[in-house]
């Protein structure tokens, strides 16, 4: 089965920094996605990481480690705005290409 | 690029009815994607196309539950008849078929089953 687990919300004051960790176990994993979900509006994609390391993309990072089945996304220089869900996905089925989400986390920035 | 099109936005209707949602995606994207999304929760997925066939639809409940998509383009999702528990965001999505391009996803349409 497939098992994607992340923390249900989290609370960062504005200009600093979060980490939102993502543990997964999944058969034929393929890579790890991270969507950011504004209430009421669709899931946009922020990055995703098939090997190990860090991508970097100006604000935010992600991490994975394919051993430990761990992500992380990190969010630089909060802003108001930064408010949102954050999802965490993994790829898998070479083949027919599928996304298992987390259940998300929901991330307040406050002043 | 126009994004992936979904229509109604929202939809109430009382249990037993039936009801369905229309899904326009990325011009060019090949793979088709439906999700439902209970509130609170990540997307599950319920049915995946390519062009016109079906991928995986083992998460969907078939006895009340269809989609189609004839012409590898447009597709439609119908609850036939509707269950409370059925009240979650409809979510399409689309993708190119080729390397590890994203899933885009609409607006998604919003179901209250009453």
């Amino acid at each position: 089965g497939q098992n994607i687990d992340q923390p249900t919300e989290m609370t960062a004051t504005e200009g600093a920094i979060v980490q939102i960790n993502c543990t997964y176990q999944t058969s034929g994993f393929n890579g790890l996605f991270w969507y950011q979900q504004h209430a009421g509006e669709a899931p946009t994609f922020l990055s995703y990481n098939v090997l190990d390391g860090l991508e970097e993309k100006g604000r935010f990072s992600s991490f994975l480690s394919r051993s430990k089945g761990y992500s992380y996304l990190l969010l630089k220089e909060l802003q108001m705005k930064d408010s949102a869900s954050y999802l965490c996905a993994a790829r898998t089925g070479a083949g027919s290409y599928q996304l298992t989400f987390g259940k998300g986390t929901k991330l307040s920035v406050i002043p | 690029e126009a994004g992936v099109a979904q229509s109604p936005r929202y939809k109430i209707i009382e249990k037993r009815q039936s009801v369905a949602f229309w899904c326009n995606p990325i011009s060019g994207h090949a793979t088709l994607y439906w999700y439902q999304q209970i509130l609170g929760q990540g997307p599950k997925l319920l049915i995946q196309f390519q062009n016109n066939g079906v991928v995986d639809d083992s998460q969907l409940p078939k006895d009340r539950f269809s989609a189609e998509r004839l012409k590898g383009v447009d597709s439609t999702l119908k609850i036939q008849p509707a269950k409370l528990e059925d009240s979650a965001v409809y979510l399409c999505a689309s993708r190119q078929s080729f390397g590890n391009s994203p899933l885009h996803f609409g607006n998604g349409t919003r179901l209250t089953v009453t």
